[in-house]
């Protein structure tokens, strides 16, 4: 149990698109998601906290309106990256925390490589 | 907030030796202290973890210990394995009401066979 999914794995983009990453809980409830940010060799990065039915919680230097963040039901949460840009190309990992169990348990997503030329 | 210090960076041991991991963290309040291992290119994989309220905690050939008032915590492993190179994080759960992790830099270990 406690699976969760991404989509998609791997993309590639060209600059000033944008990309829509999803994250889903396959057999269980999500009332809060995360979305971090890996960069090679390094570790991973909160950006954002996502609770179902609310507005995602920022963390400092991340830009809202660059990163929207939809968590629009217990087994999914979207982020999309807008405009992409180089700088942007990274490892994006979310997490999610399973509803009615023991609050600190944070199950990982696979990640999706995005890669901005 | 909640500050995660890790060392060492890099760590080679010996197949069959015991590798130590070590991690500070800067906020009293924070009572949760992961360990993910993350294969490259993969997903963390949560392989331990200790709650404040005990001071070790042991699966098989991997224990943590946690030093709550020196704000410090270790990951054990004992006859390492190759199996077991990876990239290893800790992480605190921050604050008293936070649901956040904050993660260390993480220590690529390196089990020479």
């Amino acid at each position: 149990g406690a699976v969760v999914s991404q989509h998609p794995s791997r993309v590639i983009c060209k600059s000033g698109t944008s990309v829509k990453i999803e994250c889903r809980s396959l057999d269980f409830q999500a009332t809060t998601m995360f979305w971090y940010r890996q960069f090679p060799k390094q570790s991973l990065m909160l950006m954002a906290t996502s609770n179902e039915g609310s507005k995602a919680t920022y963390e400092q230097g991340v830009e809202k309106d660059k990163f929207l963040i939809n968590h629009a039901s217990l087994t999914l949460s979207t982020l999309t990256v807008t405009s992409a840009h180089p700088e942007d190309s990274s490892f994006y990992i979310c997490s999610a925390r399973v509803r009615d169990r023991a609050y600190n348990e944070q199950f990982f997503g696979p990640g999706t490589r995005l890669t901005v030329l | 907030g909640e500050n995660v210090e890790q060392h060492p960076s890099t760590l080679s041991v010996q197949e069959g030796d015991s590798a130590v991991i070590k991690c500070t963290y800067s906020d009293s309040a924070s009572n949760y202290f992961p360990w993910y291992k993350q294969e490259l290119g993969k997903r963390p994989q949560l392989i331990i973890d200790i709650r404040s309220n005990v001071g070790e905690k042991k699966d098989q050939r991997i224990a943590v210990t946690l030093n709550k008032t020196a704000k410090h915590f270790s990951l054990h492993i004992t006859e390492t394995q190759p199996e077991d190179s990876a990239v290893y994080f800790c992480a605190a759960r921050d604050g008293n009401y936070g649901q956040n992790f904050v993660f260390g830099p993480g220590t690529r270990l390196s089990v020479l066979p």
